[in-house]
């Protein structure tokens, strides 16, 4: 198997431009997922594939990707969007599927 | 409107058995890739298993052998059989619908979760 390592937390003013990145040797292979969580609740898609948000989900996360590291970035962030982020991914394997460690993203 | 609703989790005591099921709507549960994922109180987010559409099945290597992922077919529902339930595996689990992209692995719909508390 193989992880995926993000920043524990990071902080953003409000209105600003936050990246949160992924690193893992699978993601030379496969692209990343995102997931953003908050208190009490289950996780919610916000980015798949290239970079594709599913209905609902504001044009201001957007997601990257180059060699092991996969990027999720958030442009003028807002206080909503304060919450944890995940990415996922396959393993090296391709047999099992493994998250990230989780970012906590303050919005100030 | 996808929905899935879990239900089955409760209190057990190290080394006993829970079922946990998911009933899902809006889509069929045996065309689809569905899976398993728990997070442990605080913790980040573990992926458990997968049913893939044939009726493969794979596990994290922490519950094989004492999970079993399933389906019924008419009741559009998907399973975790847990036995010999250890207390590391004390987590909410949450179902999910798992996209059939192999190259773009993603979960798209999620349930509530359930929680399951493994003590004495």
């Amino acid at each position: 198997s193989s992880k995926l390592t993000q920043d524990p937390a990071v902080s953003v003013a409000l209105g600003q431009t936050v990246r949160i990145t992924c690193q893992g040797d699978s993601l030379r292979e496969y692209y990343a997922s995102w997931y953003q969580q908050k208190p009490g609740q289950a996780p919610v898609l916000v980015i798949y594939g290239k970079d594709n948000r599913p209905s609902g989900i504001p044009d201001r996360f957007s997601g990257s990707s180059s060699g092991n590291t996969a990027s999720l970035t958030i442009s003028g962030a807002q206080a909503e969007d304060e919450a944890d982020y995940y990415c996922c991914s396959r393993d090296s394997s391709g047999n099992h599927y493994v998250f990230g460690t989780g970012t906590q993203v303050t919005v100030l | 409107e996808v929905q899935l609703v879990e239900s089955g989790g409760g209190l057990v005591q190290p080394g006993g058995s829970l079922r946990l099921s998911c009933e899902a709507s809006g889509f069929t549960v045996r065309n689809t890739y569905m899976s398993w994922v728990r997070q442990a109180p605080g913790k980040g987010l573990e992926w458990v298993s997968i049913i893939y559409s044939g009726g493969n099945t794979s596990y994290t290597d922490s519950v094989k052998g004492r999970f079993t992922i399933s389906r019924h077919y008419f009741k559009n529902t998907l399973y975790l059989q847990m036995n010999s339930l250890r207390t590391e595996d004390t987590a909410v689990y949450y179902c999910a619908r798992v996209s059939s992209s192999w190259y773009f692995p993603y979960f798209d719909y999620w349930g509530q979760g359930s929680l399951v508390t493994v003590s004495s």
